[in-house]
């Protein structure tokens, strides 16, 4: 059974401070994603990974997959208030269906 | 509006009573998820579907649980007998696969949220 870990689970950070969520998972996959979630509300796709070394960037998110590792990770560079949220890693197996982590809690602190 | 859209988006009901959601997908996605997610954690798969097939359906979704997507355009989801554990944000998700191309980005609705007293 495909098993997906995010680390760390809630994170606090200042504004201007750079840090990396890291998303592990325990079986083959060929696709990753990334979703941002606010409060109350449903799911933001932010990216979408399909191969080694593949690397995306949007504004001061940074998103990287390492199939060999079987790890990605999600880098926030000079991170601001708007970044807060939860963040989710999901992966995808043959099927089609996406198995999540439990999301990591980003709390920018000014 | 073009994106996934999900009726009710909220419903409180009485243990025992029967519920049904509705998911109307982005209109040329052949693909419909459903999810539950409860307070604190990510979503968990339930079902999904292709056109109207239903290709898959978890473990977590028992026998009170159905689906169906009739037409291969919206789909509904009904609980039957609902439990106080039933309380959960359920979502809905579509995309549009074609030979395990790079287009399976799964686009979420609002989703319901219920809650069983």
């Amino acid at each position: 059974e495909l098993k997906v870990e995010q680390n760390p689970l809630f994170l606090s950070m200042q504004e201007g401070k750079n840090y990396t969520i890291y998303c592990n998972y325990s079986t083959t996959s060929d696709r990753l994603y990334w979703y941002r979630q606010d409060p109350g509300k449903s799911l933001e796709s932010l990216f979408v990974l399909l191969s080694n070394g593949a690397v995306k960037q949007e504004g001061r998110l940074m998103a990287s997959l390492d199939t060999k590792a079987r790890l990605s990770t999600l880098h926030i560079t000079a991170a601001v208030h708007d970044l807060s949220a939860t963040y989710f890693c999901a992966v995808d197996t043959n099927a089609g269906k996406s198995t999540f982590g439990d999301g990591t809690t980003l709390t920018v602190k000014p | 509006d073009t994106g996934v859209s999900q009726d009710p988006r909220h419903k409180i009901t009485k243990r025992g009573q029967n519920v049904t959601f509705r998911c109307d997908p982005i209109s040329e996605h052949n693909r419909l998820y459903w999810y539950r997610q409860t307070l604190g954690q990510g979503p968990e798969f339930l079902t999904y579907f292709q056109n109207e097939a239903q290709l898959e359906k978890s473990r977590l979704l028992s026998d009170r649980f159905s689906a169906e997507r009739p037409k291969g355009s919206f789909s509904t989801l009904e609980i039957q007998r609902t439990e106080q554990g039933d309380s959960a944000m359920y979502l809905c998700a579509s995309s549009f696969e074609f030979n395990r191309g790079p287009y399976n980005e799964q686009f979420f609705g609002p989703g319901t949220r219920l809650t069983v007293l």
